[in-house]
C-alpha cells in the first residue's frame, strides 16, 4: 500500500497566486481530512469528507480557501489568492468507516511558502 | 468543546533517561485517546492508542494509561533513544464526532547521545 500521497512536497509561491494541494488518499478510505500546521496554532482540522462529502468545513479560515473531493481516490485544497500568513505544512489524512477507535493515516504533507 | 492539553516543550534528554509527557483532555462522554508521532520532514503515525478507561496503549517501549479520573493519557518510555527525538501529540475522538481527531499542540523531544 503506497499511503497517504500528497503533491507537491513543496511549494512556493507570491502573495496573490492561486495555490492548488493534492491529496490521493488510501484505497478503501471513506474519510478525508485536511489540516494545517503551523508553529503557533499546532495541527488545526480545515475541513474533512465522508464519502466525498465535505461533512464539516468550520475550520477553513476564509473563503480564500476551497477544497474538492470530485472522487473517492483524489482531493484538492485550493487558496485563491494566497496570502504570506497562509505559509504552513498542509496535511492530508484518511482513514476507514470513522469509527472513534480507527486511526489517520497521514501523507508527508505540503510545505507551502508564501513570499 | 472537546480539547487536548499538553506539556509544552521543548523537553531536552539524555539517551536512556526516562520520559514523560502530560496530557489532559476534555471531552463529553468516554472518548478514544492517541499518541501520534511525527518524526522530521515527515506526516504524523499512530505510535499507541486507548480505547476504554484503563486500557494501556503501548508500542516501541511507549506506553500511556486511560485514566477518565484524572483525564488523563500520560506518554512515558523508560529509556529514551536518540531515534525518538520527533515531535509528540496527544489526540482524541469522541464517539459521536464521525471521525474527527482533536489534537493537543504537540511535545517537541530531542534525545542528545
Amino acid at each position: 500500500d503506497a499511503g497517504v500521497i500528497q503533491s507537491p512536497r513543496h511549494e512556493v509561491t507570491e502573495m496573490g497566486q492561486e495555490v492548488t494541494l493534492r491529496c490521493k488518499p488510501i484505497s478503501g478510505h471513506d474519510y478525508l481530512f485536511w489540516y494545517r500546521q503551523t508553529m503557533m496554532r499546532g495541527l488545526e482540522l480545515l475541513i474533512y469528507f465522508n464519502n466525498n462529502v465535505p461533512i464539516d468545513d468550520s475550520g477553513m479560515p476564509e473563503d480564500r480557501f476551497s477544497a474538492k473531493m470530485p472522487n473517492a481516490s483524489f482531493s484538492t485544497l485550493k487558496i485563491q489568492p494566497s496570502e504570506p500568513r497562509d505559509s504552513a505544512v498542509y496535511f492530508c489524512a484518511s482513514s476507514k468507516q470513522g469509527f472513534a477507535n480507527e486511526k489517520l493515516f497521514f501523507g508527508s504533507g505540503t510545505q507551502l511558502s508564501v513570499l | 468543546g472537546d480539547s487536548v492539553t499538553q506539556m509544552e516543550g521543548p523537553v531536552t534528554l539524555s539517551e536512556e533517561a526516562f520520559l514523560t509527557i502530560n496530557c489532559t483532555y476534555t471531552a463529553t462522554g468516554y472518548p478514544s485517546l492517541f499518541w501520534y508521532v511525527q518524526y522530521p520532514g515527515e506526516g504524523l503515525q499512530l505510535l499507541l492508542k486507548a480505547t476504554k478507561a484503563d486500557d494501556k496503549g503501548s508500542n516501541k517501549g511507549f506506553e500511556a494509561t486511560y485514566r477518565k479520573e484524572t483525564t488523563s493519557f500520560h506518554l512515558e518510555k523508560g529509556s529514551v533513544q536518540v531515534s525518538d527525538s520527533a515531535v509528540y501529540f496527544c489526540a482524541l475522538r469522541s464517539r459521536g464526532s464521525q471521525g474527527n481527531l482533536i489534537f493537543g499542540k504537540g511535545t517537541k523531544l530531542s534525545v542528545k547521545p
